[in-house]
């Protein structure tokens, strides 16, 4: 498994400011992915972040909203721009890792929570 | 249709049932398959993996089905620490990318 942190764990954010998320991995990963958890609903994927190249967003997701960075094999970050109530949610990092027996699993970072008011 | 349906619950058993929750995914080309756990307020944490010919670990054991397109999560001798809400996850098999697609969880509570 990956060990996961993400910065901040939590914030309070006015309308119309950006907040950007880090998260950082005790080993080099190959496939980080950034979520979104919004309050009572399951996971949905914003984007995969891509190392040397820009990320690939999911439908709805785009990069002027959503800006990523992932500068290394084991850092990324995920801005959440000119923010909005609608963007209240749990913003999670995610890892693909190799287990023993050759399976690809997938862990997550402890989240961020932000609340706009 | 959602591409990964769950009863979403919640499931009210006492200490020491057996529980079994289904899921039903909609993409046949879907490769890989698990089962993942969500404390209240806390990240998902990968439960199991499921394969074809199935797979135990201590109370809790997985199956898959493919011709129905279905998994199964079973829990025997359920203990209070067992409540949480309990995500199917499915790994589609198409561009490379290795993301997930999660249900919408069914929530267990073990009462005493």
């Amino acid at each position: 498994s990956a060990v996961i942190s993400q910065k901040p764990s939590r914030d309070i954010c006015q309308r119309g400011t950006s907040l950007t998320i880090q998260c950082q991995v005790d080993s080099q990963v190959t496939m980080m992915f950034w979520y979104r958890q919004q309050p009572g609903q399951s996971l949905t994927l914003i984007a995969t972040a891509n190392q040397g190249s820009e990320a690939t967003y999911e439908s709805g997701f785009v990069i002027d909203k959503f800006p990523i960075s992932r500068p290394n094999l084991t850092f990324s970050t995920l801005t959440v721009s000119n923010m909005s109530p609608e963007d209240s949610s749990i913003y999670l990092c995610s890892v693909v890792t190799v287990n023993r027996a050759g399976s690809h699993e997938q862990y997550f970072g402890p989240g961020t929570r932000l609340t706009v008011t | 249709r959602k591409e990964v349906e769950q009863d979403p619950g919640p499931f009210n058993v006492p200490e020491g049932a057996t529980v079994a929750f289904n899921c039903t995914y909609s993409n046949s080309a879907s490769q890989s398959f698990f089962w993942y756990r969500q404390d209240c307020r806390k990240e998902p944490k990968l439960l199991m993996s499921v394969y074809s010919s199935g797979n135990e670990d201590g109370r809790f054991t997985a199956q898959l089905n493919r011709a129905s397109q279905y998994i199964s999560l079973l829990i025997r001798d359920s203990k209070l620490s067992d409540s949480a809400t309990y995500l199917c996850v499915v790994m589609p098999r198409d561009t490379g990318r290795r993301a997930l697609t999660f249900g919408s969880g069914t929530r267990l509570q073990v009462q005493p």
